[in-house]
């Protein structure tokens, strides 16, 4: 079974600029997170995903932002980029069903440098 | 507010020496702790689901453990391709079927040969 996939896995961008990165869940799974890493940080919850519908949302300006396919098949956007949003995206898969315990599943992330 | 501490943040052991990982966390009921672990640039991967205190599981030269109060991620033996970095991380019961998950900070294990 194939994993999580995000493309790009690298991106240059300066400053104003904006940036689209996806995220292609495994097969069967409905459910998809986004996730900031920084090293000062840690893994910061953006927003989940389900059937289309942005179920959760974490606290980050309203720059980011996200959408899900039919397919399951999920972007995230980043607008008017700041020196401070350089940082590893990841995106995380899981099947959800019901009210249970579901394990996440990560892509190798995208690294995004803002210059 | 959901929180998790993991300790140390950082440690060092030598091939073969067997150490434990603490991750203490306070949340308005469990209704599941993870343990994922990180390489270098590359993404989390899952290691282990915890339900309930006093559940045990084990993979290889890992064993994870689970009270009300933390979880501990024991290494036996440990090998140098053993280093990474281990993320906790825990889902309350009110999340209903959501994915409000809180990661700690994770602890950096190096294994010198």
């Amino acid at each position: 079974k194939a994993g999580v996939t995000q493309t790009p896995r690298y991106l240059i961008k300066t400053r104003g600029q904006q940036v689209t990165l996806s995220c292609s869940p495994i097969s069967g799974h409905r459910s998809v997170s986004w996730y900031q890493q920084t090293p000062g940080q840690g893994l910061q919850f953006l927003f989940e995903y389900f059937s289309e519908t942005q179920r959760n949302k974490g606290n980050f300006p309203g720059r980011f932002s996200g959408r899900q396919f039919s397919n399951s098949r999920s972007e995230m956007n980043v607008s008017t980029l700041e020196l401070g949003d350089s940082a590893l995206y990841l995106c995380a898969s899981s099947f959800l069903q019901g009210a249970s315990v579901n394990e996440q599943f990560f892509g190798p992330g995208t690294r995004l440098t803002v210059l | 507010e959901d929180q998790v501490t993991q300790s140390p943040e950082a440690l060092r052991l030598q091939e073969g020496e067997s150490s434990s990982l603490n991750c203490s966390y306070t949340v308005s009921g469990l209704r599941g702790l993870f343990w994922y672990r990180q390489d270098p640039g590359k993404g989390p991967e899952f290691l282990f689901t915890l339900y309930s205190a006093g559940e045990e599981k084990e993979k290889e030269r890992l064993k994870a453990t689970l009270t009300k109060k933390e979880s501990f991620l024991h290494i036996t033996a440990p090998k140098p391709e053993d280093s990474a970095t281990y993320l906790c991380a825990v889902q309350p019961s009110s999340s209903g079927g959501y994915q409000k998950v809180t990661f700690g900070t994770g602890t950096k294990l190096q294994v010198i040969p």
